[in-house]
């Protein structure tokens, strides 16, 4: 109940297309969806986040789509860059408990 | 400049001996937490406190300890009881009661020879 699962393990987009990843989860206390981006060698580092009020937020060309009913959310990256190549996590957080990570994607941007 | 200090990057030790790893914050965070980070295993959760002097174990624990002596600091001991240690150790923080975004350090690279 506490997991967060996380797909595709890895994805290749070409420069200029949408990259998207998935999440799933089970436990409908989570009121709480960031996405962290990670470089190799440094920590992750917050990109976007929503709670379950919404169903989409848009900072830049990264997009969350929330689906409450279904218990999904996904990370949308627009116009993907070779600069955009790196690991992402999705997590969830109930209440003022820690964060629960998915496994998390790595992307490549290919010219 | 606020924000999360780990050291050292990267850490050699012996199998067989302890080893502390150090995390520094300055962002006044109640809440700071350990996680182990594996290829393809994501973000697990060693432990994690939020307020000084308590902490609770998170979903690995075994074979590691902590302190929280003070608000700033949250260092991490893997201790010889830890079968698998060699991995790439990230500490974060959050403000109080835990809710909503971690800030994460650079994260220190554990090799145990």
């Amino acid at each position: 109940q506490q997991q967060v699962k996380q797909s595709p393990q890895s994805l290749i987009v070409q420069k200029g297309g949408i990259s998207i990843i998935n999440c799933a989860y089970e436990n409908t206390a989570f009121d709480y969806f960031p996405w962290y981006q990670q470089f190799p060698g440094k920590g992750p580092a917050l990109l976007i986040a929503i709670r379950p009020d919404v169903s989409e937020k848009k900072e830049g060309r990264f997009t969350i789509s929330f689906n409450k009913s279904a218990k999904q959310f996904s990370l949308h990256i627009m116009d993907s860059q070779p600069g955009d190549s790196a690991t992402y996590f999705c997590a969830a957080q109930p209440g003022n408990t820690p964060l629960v990570f998915g496994k998390g994607t790595r992307l490549s941007v290919i010219a | 400049d606020g924000g999360i200090t780990q050291s050292p990057k990267y850490l050699f030790r012996k199998e067989g001996q302890n080893v502390t790893l150090s995390c520094e914050q300055n962002l006044n965070h109640d809440a700071m937490y350990w996680y182990r980070q594996d290829p393809g295993q994501g973000l697990r959760l060693i432990y994690y406190s939020q307020i000084v002097n308590d902490f609770q174990k998170g979903d690995i624990a075994e074979g590691y300890s902590v302190s929280r002596e003070k608000k700033e600091s949250f260092p991490l001991t893997v201790t010889s009881a830890q079968k698998n240690p060699t991995a790439f150790y990230l500490c974060a923080s959050s403000k109080s009661g835990g809710r909503g975004e971690q800030f994460f350090g650079p994260g220190t690279r554990l090799t145990v020879l």
